[in-house]
C-alpha cells in the first residue's frame, strides 16, 4: 500500500520567514495530495491540494510542488505569522483493491512561529 | 466549522468495556470515512461507508465495527478496549465518497482514554 513521509516532525521560524515541509509518497499510482492544518481541540482542515497533472498550487501565502518524477511534493508557507502555528498533514491517494482508493497520511509536522 | 459533527467530544472508561462514537456529515455528503490518531501512528484509516454501504477498509480492529443508517450517520462501535486504545477518533465526509481526489472534512473528533 501506500506510505508517506513526511519532514520534518518540527519546524520553529520567526515570523515574517517562510517555512517548508516536505513529503514523499511511494505509489506511483497516487493522484491528489492534500495537505490539511490542525489546531489544539480540532479536526484537520484541508488548507490546498494538488492533483498530478499540475506542477504548481499557490493560494495567498502558501504553495504547494509536486515533483512526481521524485515522488515528492512539498508545502511552502511564505511571510508567517503566528496563528499558522499548528500541525501540517500531507497526505497521498492511495490505492486498494478494486476501484475503492483512500488517504495515507504522514505523521505531521508540528510548526511553531515565534515572534 | 467543517460542518461535520462528532459526539461526544471526550469518552473516559476501563478496559474490557464498549463505546459507541457518533458522526453527522455534512449536509448532502454521503460518504463517511473514519480515522484514528494516535500520538506514534499519526493518522490512520480505518473504514468508510459510502450511502449506507461499506466502502473501503483500512486497518480496523475486528474488536471495532462501524455502520451507516439511512440518515447517514454514522456509528463506530469499539469494544473489549484496550489501554492502547486510547486516541483521538475522527470522522470526515465527502460528497461522493470517490476517496482519491475528492475533499475530506473532518469533524473536531472523539478523544477516548481507555484507564
Amino acid at each position: 500500500g501506500e506510505n508517506v513521509e513526511q519532514h520534518p516532525s518540527t519546524l520553529s521560524v520567526q515570523e515574517g520567514d517562510s517555512a517548508v515541509i516536505k513529503c514523499t509518497y511511494s505509489d506511483s499510482a497516487s493522484n491528489y495530495f492534500p495537505w490539511y492544518k490542525q489546531e489544539l481541540g480540532k479536526g484537520p482542515q484541508l488548507i490546498i491540494d494538488i492533483r498530478s497533472n499540475v506542477g504548481e498550487k499557490k493560494d495567498q501565502r502558501i504553495a504547494v510542488t509536486l515533483n512526481k518524477t521524485a515522488k515528492h511534493f512539498s508545502l511552502h508557507i511564505t511571510e508567517t505569522q503566528p496563528e499558522d502555528s499548528a500541525v501540517y498533514f500531507c497526505a497521498a491517494s492511495g490505492r486498494l483493491a478494486g476501484t475503492a482508493s483512500k488517504l495515507t497520511f504522514g505523521t505531521g509536522t508540528r510548526l511553531q512561529v515565534t515572534l | 466549522d467543517s460542518g461535520v459533527t462528532q459526539t461526544p467530544k471526550h469518552l473516559i472508561t476501563a478496559t474490557g468495556q464498549r463505546v459507541t462514537l457518533r458522526c453527522s456529515p455534512r449536509s448532502g455528503d454521503l460518504s463517511v470515512y473514519w480515522y484514528q490518531q494516535s500520538l506514534d501512528q499519526g493518522l490512520q484509516f480505518l473504514i468508510q461507508y459510502y450511502n449506507g454501504e461499506e466502502r473501503a477498509k483500512g486497518n480496523i480492529l475486528e474488536r471495532f465495527s462501524a455502520q451507516q443508517f439511512p440518515d447517514l450517520h454514522s456509528e463506530l462501535n469499539l469494544s473489549s478496549l484496550e489501554l492502547g486504545d486510547s486516541a483521538l477518533y475522527f470522522c470526515a465526509s465527502s460528497v461522493e465518497g470517490r476517496g482519491a481526489g475528492e475533499k475530506l472534512f473532518f469533524g473536531s473528533g472523539t478523544q477516548l482514554s481507555v484507564l
